[in-house]
């Protein structure tokens, strides 16, 4: 079945560094790929997407590259802010009988510090 | 646009008990699942609603768990009875009906589920 691994958290950065959460994931077919942020007290948003090879999804600075050769889906940022911790997941989804469930990672806890 | 909510915010019940979490999708949105995130691992899958139908139940981890969607609004999922196991935090999401394309879930904030 599907599956996706993500790296170990937590994680701790100072203001203004650079950010790298890697996700790489097994799928059986042609899987879309996101990563998904959750702030304190909050549920789950989707930050990026990608739905084929080699796209870049981007937002609020953060970006991730679908790259299938290396079946592989990591989140950067160059420049963190503290506003910025939150836990990170990565998820695919496969399109199945008119509904996209997700498989996702265990998450990656970021704490970015001043 | 009021977004996914989920009631309760916490549940605190012991071994044995029953409980019913509830979750009100966006308004409009025909696709609902419950996801559930069991002692900080990976999020996972437990099944799917299409309105009123079950398309999906795959994740379900035993006859416990039982989840309805009547009249394909708000759902319900029911845990009865409880084991120390089902603690975790029970998500939903919801997202409009697609055709091949991925519709965004949006997600409520979870209800946090603690069996003693």
């Amino acid at each position: 079945g599907d599956s996706v691994t993500q790296m170990e958290g937590p994680v701790t950065l100072s203001e203004e560094a650079f950010l790298t959460i890697n996700c790489t994931y097994t799928a059986t077919g042609y899987p879309s790929l996101f990563w998904y942020v959750q702030y304190p007290g909050e549920g789950l948003q989707l930050l990026l997407k990608a739905t084929k090879a080699d796209d870049k999804g981007s937002n609020k600075g953060f970006e991730a590259t679908y790259r299938k050769e290396t079946t592989s889906f990591h989140l950067e940022k160059g420049s963190v802010q503290v506003s910025d911790s939150a836990v990170y997941f990565c998820a695919l989804s496969e399109f199945t009988g008119g509904g996209n469930k997700l498989t996702f990672g265990t998450g990656t806890q970021l704490k970015v510090e001043l | 646009e009021a977004g996914v909510t989920q009631f309760p915010s916490h549940s605190v019940i012991e071994k044995g008990q029953t409980v019913t979490l509830r979750c009100d999708p966006i308004s409009g949105h025909d696709n609902l699942y419950w996801y559930r995130r069991v002692m900080g691992k990976e999020i996972k899958f437990l099944l799917h609603f299409v309105k009123e139908s079950k398309q999906d139940e795959s994740g379900m981890p035993n006859n416990r768990f039982l989840a309805e969607r009547t009249g394909g609004t708000y759902s319900t999922l029911k845990v009865q009875p409880a084991e120390l196991e089902d603690s975790g935090v029970y998500f939903c999401a919801s997202s409009r009906l697609g055709a091949g394309s991925y519709n965004e879930q949006f997600f409520g904030p979870g209800t946090r589920l603690t069996v003693l």
